[in-house]
């Protein structure tokens, strides 16, 4: 089961960021977000689709759907800046994370 | 609060071994299954191993399978990666991480994690 996500995305201060993360029928299954920043273990900030973890702002927001999940950023700020990766489980494959995407904020 | 606190790693030689322990405190250890999640220098993260909550069973990633063995010791809270047999591709921060549900017999999610532990398999 392969997940893909865009290497980076490039977002201007205070506007939206969208990080997809695409798989077949990924609306299926339950999916998960990290953020880590450069030397920083990651952290937890969207857990079964849309879910966010006690302490993650209210800016960051989930969806799945169809063959997409997304981790919406509103309002981004540069310390929102970090990789963030997607997750499932997938018990034939034992896949888990996605590649990861690199968030600009500039 | 939660707090997972590896150690283990170090420098080892290709075809070496190292143990690395996680000692976790501010949850019910008993009540959760454990993970060990690494990243190698420069590269995304890549999960290794999950041992259910009472160690009944585990998983592993294909790539160490057979080289690897995770294990708990509930009365040490305590969780442990063996790993045996090791290669360059080895080289990776190691991360314990504690899955996201109550008794789960399956993985779900990386809750909470360590801050890591440095494996660099070199000759």
């Amino acid at each position: 089961y392969e997940l893909t996500q865009p290497l980076s995305v490039s977002v201007a201060p205070g506007q939206t960021a969208n990080i997809t993360c695409e798989g077949n029928n990924i609306g299926s299954k339950s999916v998960h977000w990290y953020q880590q920043k450069p030397g920083r273990a990651p952290v937890l900030v969207i857990y079964r689709d849309t879910n966010r973890p006690s302490g993650i702002p209210e800016r960051f927001s989930g969806s799945n759907s169809g063959n997409t999940a997304a981790l919406t950023i509103t309002r981004a700020q540069a310390g929102d800046e970090a990789d963030y990766y997607c997750q499932l489980w997938d018990s034939i494959t034992a896949r888990v994370f996605g590649g990861g995407t690199k968030l600009t904020v500039l | 609060q939660v707090q997972l606190v590896e150690s283990g790693g170090g420098v080892v030689q290709p075809g070496g071994s190292l143990r690395l322990s996680c000692v976790a405190s501010g949850f019910y250890f008993n009540y959760y299954g454990l993970h060990w999640v690494r990243q190698a220098p420069g590269k995304g993260l890549e999960w290794v191993a999950f041992i259910h909550f009472d160690a009944r069973d585990q998983y592993y990633a294909d790539f160490v399978k057979g080289r690897f063995t995770i294990s708990r010791d509930n009365s040490r809270d305590t969780v442990y990666l063996q790993m045996n047999s090791l290669t360059t591709e080895d080289t990776a921060v190691y991360y314990c991480a504690k899955d996201g549900v109550h008794s789960s017999s399956s993985v779900t999610y990386f809750h909470f994690w360590g801050l890591g532990t440095l494996v660099s398999v070199s000759s």
